[in-house]
């Protein structure tokens, strides 16, 4: 069974702040890793999406990637009131996508 | 670029009857994808398809849900009957590309049943 495992948090950090979001995944053959972020009550949104090992940067998100570790992480940099929501950890390998439950995180102002 | 369209928002019903939900993905996308999603926990595929043809269907419970992509573009999920654990939040997907499992999805609105 393929899984996809994030801590539910809640995570809470001050504002502008680094907030640390994890994932690990079970099937060493996936290949696209992906991160949403959820408003309550609202679909999930694409905010990031990394293919290869290492960083990539987006404003003010960093996808991290280490396949060899099976864990793929979000840092959230200058943390805002309006990032409070639950992020869902997304990984795909051979035409499944499978997501995980997604850690919420509170940012304080 | 409108984004993907779903209806009805909300929808409530008594256990045994049927409710159907209707999907309008981006316009070209060739892969739709069907969700469900119960409070606190991540979405969980039903079905998903590549323009008019089933690519995975393999947790959708068949004895009561059934979809269908007519022509490739709108596509359409029913139940039928309903239990009062398919209280959910269904949501549907989708991206521009083939199936490959390696495409970003883009979310519709969802729609919020009750079960009563």
């Amino acid at each position: 069974q393929k899984e996809v495992e994030q801590n539910s948090g809640p995570l809470s950090v001050p504002e502008g702040a680094i907030a640390s979001l994890n994932c690990t995944y079970s099937d060493r053959g996936s290949q696209s890793f992906f991160w949403y972020r959820q408003y309550s009550g609202k679909s999930p949104e694409l905010i990031m999406s990394i293919y290869s090992n290492g960083d990539k940067e987006d404003g003010r998100f960093t996808a991290q990637l280490n396949k060899a570790s099976q864990y793929v992480s979000l840092l959230i940099r200058d943390s805002q009131p309006s990032d409070s929501a639950t992020y869902l950890c997304a990984v795909s390998g051979g035409f499944k996508t499978i997501f995980g439950a997604g850690t919420r995180l509170f940012v304080k102002a | 670029e409108a984004g993907v369209a779903q209806s009805p928002r909300y929808k409530i019903i008594e256990k045994r009857q049927s409710v159907a939900f209707w999907c309008n993905p981006i316009s070209g996308h060739a892969t739709l994808y069907w969700y469900q999603q119960i409070l606190g926990q991540g979405p969980k595929l039903l079905i998903q398809f590549q323009n008019n043809g089933v690519v995975d269907d393999s947790q959708l419970p068949k004895d009561r849900f059934s979809a269908e992509r007519l022509k490739g573009v709108d596509s359409t999920l029913k139940i039928q009957p309903a239990k009062l654990e398919d209280s959910a939040v269904y949501l549907c997907a989708s991206s521009p590309r083939l199936a490959s499992g390696s495409d970003e999805q883009f979310f519709g609105p969802g729609t919020r049943l009750t079960v009563l």
